[in-house]
């Protein structure tokens, strides 16, 4: 696609219910990257996949969190039993070579309740 | 490690006047430096990207940005700003591999008449 997508666009929870955040890259770019969002915290790394594998998962901030690649293409992050903590925007990028910018998604704005 | 720090959180500037501001890096190796805007709600656009040559960057929107290796910064600069240019700025880094960028903490810009 023109642009990285992500969606839903907003998604509302109740606190212990799981979640799944999708990420849809730029098509042809093996590089993708999850941020988090939150007020207090800026911009927080959370994942990194290089193709299908993940290179670099030292931002994920607990064992609910986890996140897949397939076809190296569509992400999805998960995060099980979500609490109030993890009300955030969750942003995705991704990159075709490695002199150009990271390209963002407009984000997934999750609020836990 | 690397770190970006954005000594700045809130700047007011009037419309037409000039705007700096400031970004200032930790990192062992050769680093790519980035300029990320945001606007309310919006994801994070590319302004300008540094990898290597000239220092002086230009990026879009009328901002421009110069490497100084010797003060470890990344200053982004804008001659006259518009009403539209309101909006939070994030300096980042990351290095000459595939690996995450690490954001500062980002710095409020918000014009007046």
């Amino acid at each position: 696609g023109a642009g990285v997508s992500q969606s839903p666009s907003n998604k509302v929870t109740e606190k212990g219910k799981d979640v799944e955040l999708r990420c849809d890259p730029i098509s042809g770019h093996t590089a993708l990257y999850w941020y988090r969002q939150s007020l207090g915290q800026g911009l927080e790394f959370l994942i990194y996949f290089q193709g299908n594998s993940a290179p670099d998962k030292s931002g994920l901030p607990s064992d609910r969190f986890s996140a897949e690649r397939t076809g190296g293409s569509v992400s999805t992050l998960t995060i099980q039993r979500t609490q109030q903590e993890d009300s955030a925007v969750y942003l995705c990028a991704s990159r075709g070579q490695l002199n150009s910018g990271y390209t963002f998604g407009s984000g997934t704005r999750l609020t836990v309740v | 490690a690397q770190s970006v720090t954005q000594p700045d959180i809130h700047i007011t500037v009037s419309e037409g006047a000039s705007l700096e501001l400031r970004c200032n890096y930790s990192y062992g190796a050769t680093p790519y430096l980035f300029w990320y805007v945001q606007s309310p709600g919006q994801g994070l656009q590319l302004l300008l990207k540094y990898f290597s040559g000239d220092t002086l960057v230009q990026g879009i929107k009328g901002f421009e940005a110069e490497f100084k290796r010797s003060q470890s910064s990344f200053n982004l600069r804008k001659p006259s700003v518009h009403w539209s240019d309101a909006a939070e700025y994030f300096c980042a880094v990351g290095g000459d591999s595939w690996g995450k960028l690490q954001f500062g903490a980002g710095t409020q810009v918000v014009v007046t008449p």
